[in-house]
């Protein structure tokens, strides 16, 4: 167990609809990633916060945003959804906010859009 | 802005013998590397890193990676594979400087046989 949780484990969605990823970073950790992988495109990084603030941006599309809380959560919110956004989506949790300490993953969200 | 490469898609190694997976990176400064282990159905672990010092490290799960810079490579190692280290391994690149995120390489999904 990393720690580190995400709800829910799995989301089954239309297209067009629009759906919240929740995750709660290991205790005493201020960074969170967003990370997507998918079969063709492996796992793409989307954004970083580190406490409660954007700290970097990878490949997120204008649909998705992302925030977190005074109290570390991050919910990840995909909207307008496609086909090609069914991924498994992971959240990770680091002790600082650069990329230079190890980061723990959750077990991710496994979205599927019909 | 750091890259990966994971030359290898898939591996299949027999019980038993040695295993050597390759990891080549890029970035221009110098690069905190990882190696992670994604089992099916579960997170990412980690199994070990690099930050600096001594270029050969030690993982869990009897792993080692040895650094060279020269080659700008990072390529991970055991000498004997049990049949639960079947998986999808992923290296990834990291750096001290805010704003920037674990990068991964596409992965290699490692079989094993009997």
């Amino acid at each position: 167990d990393s720690g580190v949780t995400q709800t829910p484990k799995h989301l089954i969605t239309a297209t067009g609809q629009r759906v919240t990823l929740r995750c709660s970073p290991r205790s005493g950790d201020l960074s969170v990633y967003w990370y997507q992988q998918s079969l063709d495109q492996g796992l793409q990084f989307l954004i970083q916060y580190y406490n409660g603030e954007e700290r970097a941006k990878g490949n997120i599309l204008e649909r998705f945003s992302a925030q977190q809380f005074p109290d570390l959560h991050s919910e990840l919110n995909l909207s307008s959804l496609e086909l090609g956004d069914s991924a498994l989506y992971f959240c990770a949790s680091s002790v600082a906010g650069t990329s230079n300490t190890e980061a723990f993953f959750g077990q991710g969200t496994r979205l599927t859009v019909v | 802005a750091q890259s990966v490469t994971q030359p290898d898609i898939h591996i299949t190694v027999s019980e038993g013998a040695s295993l050597e997976l390759r990891c080549n990176y890029s970035y221009g400064a110098t690069p905190y590397l990882f190696w992670y282990v994604q089992s099916p159905g579960q997170g990412l672990q980690l199994l070990l890193k690099y930050f600096s010092g001594d270029t050969l490290v030690q993982g869990i799960k009897g792993f080692e990676a040895e650094f060279k810079r020269s080659q700008s490579s990072f390529n991970l190692r055991k000498p004997s594979v049990h049949w639960s280290d079947a998986a999808e391994y992923f290296c990834a690149v990291g750096a001290r400087q805010a704003g920037t995120a674990l990068i991964f390489g596409k992965g290699t999904t490692l079989s094993v046989s009997s």
